[in-house]
């Protein structure tokens, strides 16, 4: 158990439905990241937080999902509209500033039908 | 070119052999090198970090790291069955805000 929890830690929704996902790192991590997995796949990133801002995205979030870290402490990534291609795991990594290493959470695994 | 390459395997080894497992990059600007182990189902979960050239060693792993070559790789000595997983070998380059870009892993198998 590396300190980060998230939650839930699955969860199985119909095409077109919204998700919310939590993460809640480190107590004195101030930097948090969120990355997604496809099977076969290594994590690929989605958006970094330096406290509350949100200073980087990929392209691979797209306009259907947001994300949040409003006051700096637990972060939510939300996921309009589900699609299938959007069954994956999600993972949150958190991280202190001048750190080096990246901790992992447990993941919420996500399955779109 | 993707970022990061692994060979997917499966590599597989019998218990108390050396594991070699092997890395490339592209980003020359690349700074920290990271391994990480997932067992399936699982988070990955960190055995590593190295940033210089040379060898760093911890217990049973061994990071090696040639920039010139652009290259990392883990070595897992005396390799056990609870060693079986996904080697997943991370880069953080030097024009980013700290994100990891991730190779595709290699599945390593050690049997008894």
């Amino acid at each position: 158990d590396t300190g980060v929890s998230q939650d839930p830690r699955h969860k199985i929704t119909k095409r077109g439905q919204n998700v919310t996902f939590r993460c809640d790192p480190i107590s004195e991590h101030n930097r948090l990241y969120w990355y997604r997995q496809t099977l076969g796949q290594g994590p690929e990133f989605l958006t970094y937080f330096q406290n509350e801002a949100q200073l980087e995205k990929s392209r691979l979030l797209s306009d259907r999902f947001s994300a949040e870290r409003p006051k700096g402490s637990f972060s939510t990534l939300e996921i309009q509209r589900t699609e299938q291609g959007d069954s994956a795991m999600y993972l949150c990594a958190s991280i202190m500033t001048g750190g080096e290493t990246q901790y992992f959470g447990p993941g919420t695994r996500l399955l779109v039908l | 070119q993707k970022e990061v390459e692994q060979n997917s395997g499966p590599l597989s080894v019998p218990e108390g052999a050396i594991a070699s497992l092997n890395c490339t990059y592209s980003d020359r600007g690349s700074q920290s090198f990271f391994w990480y182990r997932q067992y399936s189902g699982k988070s990955p979960e960190l055995i590593m970090f190295i940033y210089s050239n040379g060898d760093k060693e911890d217990g049973r792993f061994t990071a090696q790291l040639n920039k010139a070559s652009q290259y990392v790789s883990l070595l897992i000595r005396d390799s056990q069955p609870s060693d079986s997983a996904t080697y997943l070998c991370a880069v953080k380059r030097g024009s980013t805000l700290g994100r990891l870009y991730f190779g595709r892993g290699t599945q390593l198998t050690v049997w008894p």
